[in-house]
């Protein structure tokens, strides 16, 4: 039982690529979620997902696409990396309003 | 909209004293509220959360936190700091009531330090 794994765990990109996130849960959640933490910032919502099939945007999803491919997979996408989007990313998921989200491992992303 | 303030990003305490770290929220509609802890390298876990019911709520490791509508507050406590307890603490707050979206927004953390 995996619970919430994200892929990759590092990843450098240059100024201008593109790269997928890739977040899987084995939990049965409902609701899926990206964030991003930088230092002094806490976690920001980027892209959050409440069921398979719809998608909202968060605080901050300049700069970002996501796919709920299905009830298990949450994407995140960046079209064109920009140093402005090195952070660590964090997939969660949680089954509804009132209960615990639970938190991938993170990706640590560097862009130069 | 929701939004979760944490004052102060860092608290230094000594091991066996109090600790007290304030959230307060704000929700248009009665909220759910967290808090996760999160240690270095890692990522986050639930410490204890307030749905509905009893006020004070008791979570993991000794940890507990009072929820205080008229304050909009929900600040969390350990009456004893133990050395492993040195982290970053968030705050989280997801609207509650019928027809609320599924947002889950947190604070800006805080980290406490634990002196020997």
């Amino acid at each position: 039982n995996a619970g919430v794994t994200q892929t990759p765990k590092f990843q450098v990109l240059k100024t201008g690529q593109s790269m997928t996130l890739q977040c899987a849960q084995d939990m049965n959640h409902n609701s899926m979620y990206w964030y991003r933490q930088d230092p002094g910032m806490g976690l920001r919502l980027i892209y959050y997902s409440a069921s398979e099939g719809t998608t909202d945007k968060g605080e901050v999803p300049n700069g970002y696409n996501v796919s709920r491919l299905n009830k298990r997979e949450f994407s995140l996408r960046l079209e064109s990396a920009a140093p402005s989007q090195t952070s660590v990313y964090f997939c969660a998921t949680r089954q509804g309003l009132n209960t615990e989200a639970f938190f991938g491992q993170g990706t640590r992303l560097t862009v130069v | 909209a929701q939004s979760v303030t944490q004052l102060g990003s860092h608290v230094s305490v000594s091991e066996g004293a109090l600790v007290l770290l304030r959230c307060n929220y704000s929700s248009s509609v009665p909220p759910y509220l967290f808090w996760y802890v999160q240690y270095p390298n890692q990522g986050l876990q639930l410490l204890l959360k307030y749905t509905t019911g009893a006020t004070l709520v008791k979570g993991i490791n000794g940890f507990e936190a009072e929820f205080k509508k008229s304050e909009t507050s929900f600040h969390l406590t350990k009456p004893s700091a133990h050395m492993s307890d040195a982290a970053e603490y968030f705050c989280a707050v997801s609207p509650g009531g019928s027809g609320a979206n599924s947002k889950l927004t947190f604070g800006k953390g805080i980290t406490l330090s634990v002196r020997p």
